[in-house]
């Protein structure tokens, strides 16, 4: 039972342009949502988060964006860079005795082109 | 810098070895730590929460005699794979919140351990 699914394996982009990443999750008790990147053989890197009680969350060329009412949660780099070129998971929690246990996404591989 | 330091990095063993990683917080106490577990290509999974003091709580299905976790100090925890077998074979990783355990927070993770049993 996937609870969060990331349904495309990848993504290429040209450098400058917007990078969208997509996410859905079907557990509604999920309350904390979380982008990270990740290298190969190396750990995940926390990039942004968002609280269900908010919509968007923006820093710097990250912006996240939340759908509740679509299970949706989406990641926006602007403008995109080489050095974005990565996977990219989403992850959630569901809070109170859960707190830090975070449930992941499949992953995006992000590839931008100079 | 790093946070959470992960040591080994690749272990590659014969079967029926028992393997131990250390997962370490840098520069700050975690009383709670986790470990996942990721196979080519899938997502991390959640293995178990390593409670400093107390025993690790394990995820439905993560066998506890088979992945033995100790959290002894507030900033150690370690995972030993014991009598490691070729399905054992995976990417560990673990993972300790920033700063205490309060609310929702991020977490910070290790460079993970890629386990090689032949």
């Amino acid at each position: 039972d996937q609870q969060v699914k990331q349904n495309s394996p990848s993504l290429s982009v040209q450098e400058g342009r917007i990078s969208i990443l997509n996410c859905d999750y079907t557990n509604s008790m999920f309350d904390y949502f979380l982008w990270y990147k990740k290298y190969p053989a190396e750990g995940p890197t926390f990039l942004i988060s968002i609280s269900s009680i908010k919509d968007k969350n923006e820093d710097g060329r990250f912006t996240v964006f939340l759908n509740k009412s679509a299970k949706h949660l989406s990641l926006h780099i602007v403008p995109s860079q080489p050095g974005d070129s990565a996977v990219y998971f989403c992850a959630a929690s569901t809070g109170g005795t859960s707190y830090g246990k975070l449930t992941f996404g499949q992953g995006t591989i992000l590839t931008v082109h100079p | 810098g790093a946070v959470v330091s992960q040591h080994p990095s690749r272990v590659i063993c014969k079967s029926g070895t028992s393997v131990k990683i250390e997962c370490r917080s840098l520069d700050f106490q975690a009383t709670t730590m986790f470990w996942y577990r990721q196979f080519p290509k899938q997502s991390l999974m959640l293995m178990a929460t390593s409670n400093e003091g107390s025993k690790a709580t394990y995820e439905q299905g993560v066998e506890k005699d088979k992945f033995l976790i100790n959290h002894a100090s507030l900033t150690l925890s370690t995972l030993t794979v014991t009598s490691a077998h070729p399905e054992d074979s995976s990417f560990y990783i673990c993972s300790a919140p920033a700063q205490g355990f309060v609310g929702n927070q991020p977490q910070h993770f290790g460079d993970g351990t890629r386990l090689s049993i032949l």
